[in-house]
C-alpha cells in the first residue's frame, strides 16, 4: 500500500538558508500535519491543512511557512535557519472523518540538520 | 488543554522481563484518541494502536497488551517477554477534535525509552 511521502531524507543546511520540505501524502487523503522532533523531545505539531487550507496552527515560527497544493501535497518553507532548527520533521495525512476513518498516517521524516 | 504525561523517562530490563509503560492524560474533551507509536532508532513513528475514549476495552496483540482505565485518566502499554527488538522510544499520544474535520493532531507524551538487554 502507499505510504506518505517526505522530500528529501536528510538535508543540511547552513545558519540564514531556507529550506523547503515536501510532503506526498496517502492517495485520496485530504488532510496533512507537520510535526517538528527535536533531538530527545517528543514530536510537537507544527501546521496542518485541510483541502488547501490552513486548519489548524500550533507553535509554528514566523519564519516557517506552509501550503497544500491543488495535487494535495505540502511544503514546510523555513527561512533564516537557526541551529535550533535542526530536527525530524514528520509529515503525516488523513482522510477527514466525514470521508473516512480518520486515521493518520506518518511519513517517515526528514532530518534537518543546521550547521 | 490536552496533556500526556509518561512519567517513566527510561526503563531498562532484560529479555523476557514483562515490562509496563505508564501513560496519563488530561483532557476536557468526552470524546478522543489515544495513541501508542514505537520510534527506534532509524527515527520513523511505527503505529501500535489507536483508541477511542468510547471503548474500554483491554486490547492484547501478541505480546502487547494495552490497558485504558477512563477512571484514572491512563492507557498503559505492556511488552510481555521483551525482545531486544522492543529497544525504542515509545510515546504515547492523544488527539481530539477541536471543532475541525478530523482528529488528527496529536499531542505526545515526553516519551519512555526502552532498552532490552540480551
Amino acid at each position: 500500500a502507499a505510504g506518505v511521502i517526505q522530500s528529501p531524507r536528510h538535508l543540511i543546511k547552513e545558519k540564514r538558508e531556507t529550506a523547503t520540505l515536501k510532503c506526498y501524502p496517502i492517495p485520496r487523503h485530504d488532510t496533512v500535519y507537520w510535526y517538528q522532533q527535536g533531538p530527545g523531545q517528543d514530536p510537537q505539531f507544527l501546521i496542518s491543512f485541510y483541502e488547501k487550507m490552513q486548519s489548524d496552527k500550533g507553535s509554528i515560527p514566523d519564519r516557517f511557512s506552509a501550503q497544500q497544493f491543488s495535487d494535495y501535497h505540502s511544503e514546510l518553507n523555513m527561512s533564516s535557519l537557526e541551529l535550533g532548527d535542526s530536527a525530524l520533521y514528520f509529515c503525516a495525512s488523513s482522510l477527514s472523518q466525514d470521508r473516512g476513518e480518520d486515521l493518520q498516517y506518518f511519513g517517515p521524516g526528514t532530518r534537518l540538520t543546521v550547521t | 488543554a490536552q496533556k500526556v504525561t509518561q512519567a517513566q523517562t527510561e526503563i531498562s530490563v532484560v529479555e523476557k522481563e514483562d515490562v509496563t509503560l505508564d501513560c496519563v492524560y488530561e483532557t476536557r474533551d468526552t470524546t478522543y484518541y489515544l495513541f501508542w507509536y514505537k520510534q527506534p532508532p532509524s527515527g520513523e513513528l511505527v503505529f501500535l494502536i489507536r483508541r477511542n475514549s468510547f471503548d474500554e476495552q483491554n486490547e492484547i496483540s501478541g505480546r502487547y497488551s494495552w490497558n485504558f482505565q477512563k477512571s484514572t485518566s491512563s492507557f498503559n502499554f505492556t511488552i510481555t517477554a521483551s525482545q531486544v527488538v522492543d529497544s525504542a522510544v515509545y510515546f504515547c499520544a492523544l488527539s481530539y477534535n477541536a471543532g475541525g474535520t478530523s482528529y488528527g493532531k496529536l499531542t505526545f507524551g515526553q516519551g519512555t525509552i526502552l532498552t532490552v538487554h540480551p
